[in-house]
């Protein structure tokens, strides 16, 4: 199975808080990535965190992270249509070269 | 700056068929990753680079996959012959950074969708 696991949907009214969760097993992780990936392109880094950071905020974006349990979450304020895409969450080791990505949460913003 | 780009954007061979894909990194990028993404599935490393020596190439099937980065720029990719199970999107990577360095961002290029019949 995946070693970074996230739930496939969801589906938020346009100006609602989306969360997105991801849970990941190793506990070596060294930074901890969202990207978005819109029908037909490729990924775009969204945001990063870095494992001895319990939170990032990045304008409508907001990550937390909980190491104990190994869960992050992405946070999007006021969520708009054009965020409707496909969100992974992706992680690396400390000294490994491999990025993991987890299956990817499809978004769906509603008007 | 450019992005990195990536051709052809979709290709349709038939099974045991040869198929190339190439792409060309954002400039200076030293780390060139390709990796293959299958419908409803995250990213899979296949085989990284650091300039044109391989990095990484433990999850590349080389049995048919075969890959080169000759002078530490551009990239191709290689199947040869494709399996059914081979339709996927292949995404090329590229970081300016190694990753034993503090900062460690990937730049995708859009892909490139294959369908293998």
């Amino acid at each position: 199975g995946e070693d970074v696991e996230q739930s496939l949907f969801l589906s938020v009214r346009e100006g609602d808080s989306s969360v997105i969760n991801c849970t990941y097993t190793d506990s070596s992780s060294t930074y901890l990535y969202w990207y978005k990936q819109e029908p037909g392109a490729g990924l775009q880094l969204l945001t990063y965190i870095f494992s001895n950071m319990d939170m990032k905020q990045d304008q409508r974006l907001t990550v937390l992270l909980n190491k104990k349990d190994k869960h992050l979450s992405l946070r999007i304020a006021d969520t708009q249509t054009g965020d409707s895409a496909i969100y992974f969450c992706a992680e690396t080791l400390y000294n490994n070269n491999d990025m993991r990505f987890g299956a990817g949460t499809r978004l769906t913003v509603k008007p | 700056e450019a992005g990195v780009a990536q051709s052809p954007r979709y290709k349709i061979i038939e099974k045991r068929q040869s198929v190339a894909f190439w792409c060309n990194p954002i400039s200076g990028h030293a780390t060139l990753y390709w990796y293959q993404q299958i419908l409803g599935q995250g990213p899979k490393l296949l085989i990284q680079f650091q300039n044109n020596g391989v990095v990484d190439d433990s999850q590349l099937p080389k049995d048919r996959f075969s890959a080169e980065r000759l002078k530490g720029v551009d990239s191709t990719l290689k199947i040869q012959p494709a399996k059914l199970e081979d339709s996927a999107v292949y995404l090329c990577a590229s970081s300016l950074k190694f990753p034993d360095s503090l900062s460690y961002e990937q730049y995708f290029g859009p892909g490139t969708r294959l369908t293998v019949t």
